[in-house]
């Protein structure tokens, strides 16, 4: 079935910093990327994600590339900040029903 | 965000109780999924519903038990369950059942099974 492999399991970057998360999928059908930021304690929520004829997609701080050539996404944060300090969770579509997620990125951010 | 609400917040059951998890959706939306989320698999798949029809199961034990009276509630009846079945239960739904569109997810239910 579907696989979402997610790297790397943790990342601790400085204030300012930039921080990049790479996701790999095996399902060449898949037509949808999502990216979403659970803080401490809540419910994870949607921050971008990118469909399969967009090679890149930004929103202020973030942006999310897709290579389907080599079924990998990208998640890249720029002038990181405190408030980024999550675990961040990619996805894709499992069986065009719903999604599947890797197991996630525990970002850390220092000031 | 209160558009998918969860209760309870908290439950702790012994192996042999029976309970269940509640899940109601205020968006309008077709859709309503079960993830369990810990440790060793976070935001893993179990149960996808569309306009109340059962449409994945994702190799789930029948110890749990899913289910969808109408498009806005969501019940996740629970029995028999082991100590490893405890994790953060969460609900979600979508405008639709493609999977390709953004999931609200609620605060979810934290189970400790003694």
């Amino acid at each position: 079935g579907e696989n979402v492999e997610q790297h790397p399991s943790t990342l601790s970057v400085q204030e300012g910093d930039s921080a990049v998360i790479k996701c790999t999928y095996s399902d060449s059908a898949s037509n949808y990327f999502p990216w979403y930021k659970q803080e401490l304690g809540k419910r994870p929520q949607l921050i971008i994600d990118i469909r399969s004829n967009v090679g890149e997609k930004k929103d202020q701080r973030i942006a999310v590339t897709l290579n389907k050539t080599a079924k990998h996404f990208s998640l890249h944060i720029t002038e990181t900040q405190p408030e980024d300090s999550a675990v961040y969770f990619c996805a894709t579509v499992h069986a065009g029903t719903a999604l599947i997620f890797g197991k996630g990125t525990t970002l850390s951010v220092s000031s | 965000e209160t558009g998918v609400t969860q209760t309870p917040r908290h439950l702790v059951m012994g192996m042999t109780n029976k309970k269940s998890l509640k899940c109601e959706q205020h968006l309008g939306h077709n859709a309503m999924y079960w993830y369990k989320q810990s440790a060793k698999k976070p935001l893993e798949l179990m149960f996808v519903y569309s306009l109340e029809e059962r449409v994945e199961n994702n190799s789930v034990p029948s110890r749990f038990s899913p289910e969808c009276p109408n498009s806005s509630h969501l019940f996740l009846h629970l029995h028999t369950l082991q100590p490893e079945d405890s994790a953060l239960y969460l609900c979600a739904s979508s405008q639709a059942v493609q999977g390709n569109g953004k999931l609200f997810f609620g605060s979810g239910t934290q189970l400790s099974v003694l």
